[in-house]
Formats: structure tokens, sequence, C-alpha cells
């Protein structure tokens, strides 16, 4: 999987919009974008996934580059629950690809 | 839906004893993941199960390690004399199969403490 390039942390203040960004400069054209973050003593939470398109659900929003070499998760309004440590991760099409390989991730704050 | 629901949360063993542990995927699934947290390592992945049957073991450490499936309803992973270093939170984790497998569900995780 080729590798992704993170902030190690991000500060941010309740009801603001946060832009993390995600950095992939060597992609691959089969390879999706997935967000994953996970809050101490539970496992990752699965936020979103895009490939070339911008995707929205609930949770947030996946701003992808035209040429495919970063991403950014926009988070709306953040809460205090939504401090955690995010994860940008790439990962192949098809069924040989199913390892999530987790880096660092950026450690987003929240305060009131 | 109830989550993918791990057992124990915690677990205290003696140095040379044996830690087993328990997964119950979300219903429906038919892929099951085995992966390892530490703080110095991170997120390991240990081992893949599709449809009951083992896939990829290439992240389990060899010899002390064993991972199973005997019904597509629970999973367990088994350490034979547990190490210091084992010690570590085992994440479980299930997704629908190969055309979802990057969306996974993760478990709480079972923390493992070796004395």
């Amino acid at each position: 999987d080729a590798k992704t390039t993170q902030p190690d942390s991000m500060e941010s203040t309740e009801g603001e919009t946060v832009h993390l960004p995600c950095s992939h400069a060597t992609i691959s054209g089969n390879e999706y974008i997935y967000w994953y973050r996970q809050v101490p003593l539970q496992g990752p939470e699965y936020v979103t996934h895009g490939l070339q398109q911008n995707t929205t659900n609930s949770m947030a929003f996946l701003a992808i580059a035209s040429d495919r070499k970063s991403s950014t998760l926009i988070l709306p309004h953040v809460s205090l629950r939504d401090a955690a440590v995010y994860h940008c991760i790439l990962r192949g099409s098809g069924g040989s690809n199913y390892k999530l390989t987790f880096g660092k991730g950026t450690l987003l704050t929240v305060t009131p | 839906n109830a989550g993918v629901i791990q057992t124990p949360r915690h677990k205290v063993t003696g140095k040379g004893q044996e830690a087993t542990l328990w997964c119950e995927p979300i219903s429906g699934h038919s892929a099951v993941f085995w992966y390892r947290q530490t703080i110095v390592q991170g997120l390991e992945f240990l081992t893949y199960f599709r449809n009951q049957a083992p896939i990829d073991d290439s992240g389990m450490p060899k010899e002390r390690f064993s991972a199973q499936m005997p019904n597509q309803s629970h999973s367990t992973l088994k350490i034979q004399s547990t190490q210091p270093q084992d010690s570590a939170v085992y994440l479980c984790a299930s997704s629908l199969g190969d055309r979802n497998t990057g969306q996974l569900y993760f478990g709480e995780g079972s923390k493992l403490t070796v004395l």
C-alpha cells in the first residue's frame, strides 16, 4: 500500500469546522482513501472513504484533490466527542487488498 | 446491531500461561480480522478469515499464536506460553466481504497484560 502523510496533531475549538489534511503523493489509480478515527479504550471507527469524487456522510466531508495526491477530511461543527486520532489509509481494490495499514494518524484535540 | 463483541475486555496472565480471546463478529459479516495494538508498534495486522476459512496469518508471531474460526459466529485468538511482550490490546474486526473489506467494524478490544 502507498504511504500517507498526516500532521501529528491539530487543535480546534468546539463549533469550529476542522480540516484534516492527508498527503498521498504516490497513490495508485485503484487505491481508495479511507479515514478511520480512534478514541482511547475503543477500537477504530470507520469515518468515510472515497476514490476520486468528494464524498459526504453524517460524520464528515471528504474532499479529494483532482490529481488524487492529497485529501482533506472536513469535520463541520466539531464537538468534544470528535476528539480522536484520525487515520488516513490507502487500500487497493480487489479481494487481495484486505489489509488496512494504520499509521500514527493525527491527534485532534477539541477544547470547549 | 450489537456490533463486534470481544471478551474478555481485560485479561491478566502470568508469564508462561495461556490466554484465549474471543470475538463475535457482526451477524452476516463474512470477513473477520484480528489486529494488535501497542503504544510502540501501533496497530498491526495479525490474521484474516473469509467465510470462516483462514486466508492470511502473515502477521501472527510464529509458534505461540493461533487463531481459529470454528463457526460464523465466533473466532478465537489463542496465545500459548504468554510473554510480557505479548501485552497489548487485541482488536477483532468484521466486514461484509471483499468489496466492502475496507469498511471494518472493530470491537472494543481485549487488553492482555502479561506479568
